[in-house]
């Protein structure tokens, strides 16, 4: 079983829809968890920590269940340029390198 | 400086050649991470440098791979006698990585290089 799994998608909506991801990891002594997002041909670039109580950064918001071992990635109200890669991110064990996920592929159309 | 710098930004190499990667992290950061991203593929873990702790290298695919970390700056990712299999893009990243901090957990990628081999 891969460490961190994700749908690849591609999910297709048009502008203005929410738009969920979901991943789940396989190391249930992971600690840590974050969004990354990496456009075409770019380096990945951090969208936002993934917190127990869930969290919120403007349109997007992040949910994490431990008992599943699962983490989610809402986006409200997507725009055109939220058109990228998706990828979810664990850690686990302090000290150690970041687990990354292949990604969700979004496209977002007007 | 501002970002994390990689050099060289791209590298065609013939097979069998010896190739050397450059990162130079953001000043401060202790920790240093190398991974290569194939085609299409996931972001796969090379080798993370802390501090002056020895390098985790659990993620090297062989040992025609090896990195240092000069002075608790520069790093190079030295790739050895290279395979077409090597061909992927290069990415450093480093952190201000603070124990129990989660808030300095998030890592800063260089662009990358993307290697070539033919």
């Amino acid at each position: 079983r891969k460490e961190v799994e994700q749908d690849p998608g591609p999910f297709n909506v048009p502008e203005g829809a929410t738009v969920a991801f979901n991943c789940t990891y396989s190391n249930s002594a992971s600690q840590s968890f974050f969004w990354y997002r990496q456009d075409c041909r770019k380096e990945p670039k951090l969208l936002m920590s993934v917190y127990s109580s869930g969290n919120e950064d403007g349109r997007f918001t992040a949910q994490l269940n431990r008992a599943s071992q699962y983490i989610s990635l809402l986006i409200r109200d997507s725009k055109l340029s939220d058109s990228a890669t998706y990828l979810c991110v664990v850690n686990t064990q302090a000290g150690t390198a970041l687990i990354f996920g292949k990604g969700t592929t979004l496209s977002v159309s007007s | 400086g501002a970002g994390v710098s990689q050099s060289p930004s791209n590298k065609v190499t013939e097979k069998g050649k010896d190739v050397e990667l450059r990162c130079d992290p953001i000043s401060g950061h202790t920790a240093l991470y190398w991974y290569r991203q194939s085609l299409g593929q996931g972001l796969e873990f090379l080798i993370y440098f802390q501090g002056n702790s020895a390098p985790d290298k659990s993620g090297l695919p062989s040992d025609r791979f090896s990195a240092e970390r000069t002075g608790g700056s520069v790093s190079t990712l030295t790739i050895q006698r290279t395979q077409q299999e090597d061909s992927a893009v290069y990415l450093c990243a480093s952190s201000l990585y603070t124990s129990g901090d989660r808030a300095n957990y998030g890592y800063t990628f260089g662009s990358g290089t993307r290697l070539t081999v033919v």
